[in-house]
């Protein structure tokens, strides 16, 4: 089935660095990806809907110049927190569309990431 | 906008039915789904519906969606341990369809 890469899985960075995180899909190509984030025992919040080749869309709220997203090919989006600050550490998942696939969306497996 | 609502606790004895509740605003969402979070892990898509449709089953897991009322519900027959997670609730909707999700209920099965 349609599956999607997301690395890292953990990531540990220093306040003031930036931090990219990637999303692949595998075997299958992701013209629309979405970027979620998570904070502990909450639900998740759409950050921005990426498209292949043009600008990302960022929900109200989101900081675009901060979370820069890339979806440069039909297989990767790429997002980095730049200038990270303790306040961003959180859980993000990114997720595909994918017509074929059943329910129509893929997951990747979140990446954990805390700003010290 | 779109809005989700869920309860946020559910808890019940093993071998027990477990039925998660939740609400919806967005009356074009074609797809309502059903996904399940353990801790520290991504999504696991648990079920989906589509919104001309009343009723689901899938082995132990049973959708209903009120279109009227905008209100989805999961039953989990014969729960077990290994079912507790949160469970999120999750509306396609606007342009791109976008996942919407509820606050997740968390499920605690207990002997």
């Amino acid at each position: 089935g349609a599956v999607v890469s997301q690395h890292p899985s953990r990531v540990i960075c220093k306040s003031g660095t930036s931090v990219k995180i990637e999303c692949r899909s595998l075997d299958f190509q992701a013209t629309t990806m979405f970027w979620y984030r998570q904070f502990p025992k909450q639900s998740l919040m759409l950050m921005a809907t990426s498209n292949e080749g043009s600008k990302a869309t960022y929900e109200q709220g989101v900081e675009k110049d901060k979370f820069l997203i890339n979806h440069a090919s039909l297989t990767l989006s790429t997002l980095t927190v730049t200038s990270a600050h303790p306040e961003d550490s959180s859980f993000y998942i990114c997720s595909a569309r994918v017509e074929s696939a059943q329910g129509g969306y893929t997951f990747g497996s979140g990446t954990r990431l805390t700003v010290v | 906008g779109e809005d989700v609502e869920q309860s946020l606790f559910l808890s019940v004895r093993e071998g027990d039915s477990s039925v998660i509740n939740c609400t919806y605003t967005d009356s074009s969402s074609t797809y309502l789904y059903w996904y399940k979070q353990e801790p520290g892990a991504g999504l696991q898509l648990l079920t989906y519906i589509f919104s001309n449709m009343d009723m689901k089953q899938d082995q132990r897991l049973t959708v209903l969606l009120n279109k009227k009322d905008k209100h989805l519900s999961l039953r989990i027959a014969d729960t077990q341990t290994g079912d507790s997670a949160i469970y999120f609730c999750a509306e396609a909707s606007g342009g791109y369809n976008k996942l919407i999700f509820g606050a997740g209920t968390r499920l605690a099965v207990h002997p």
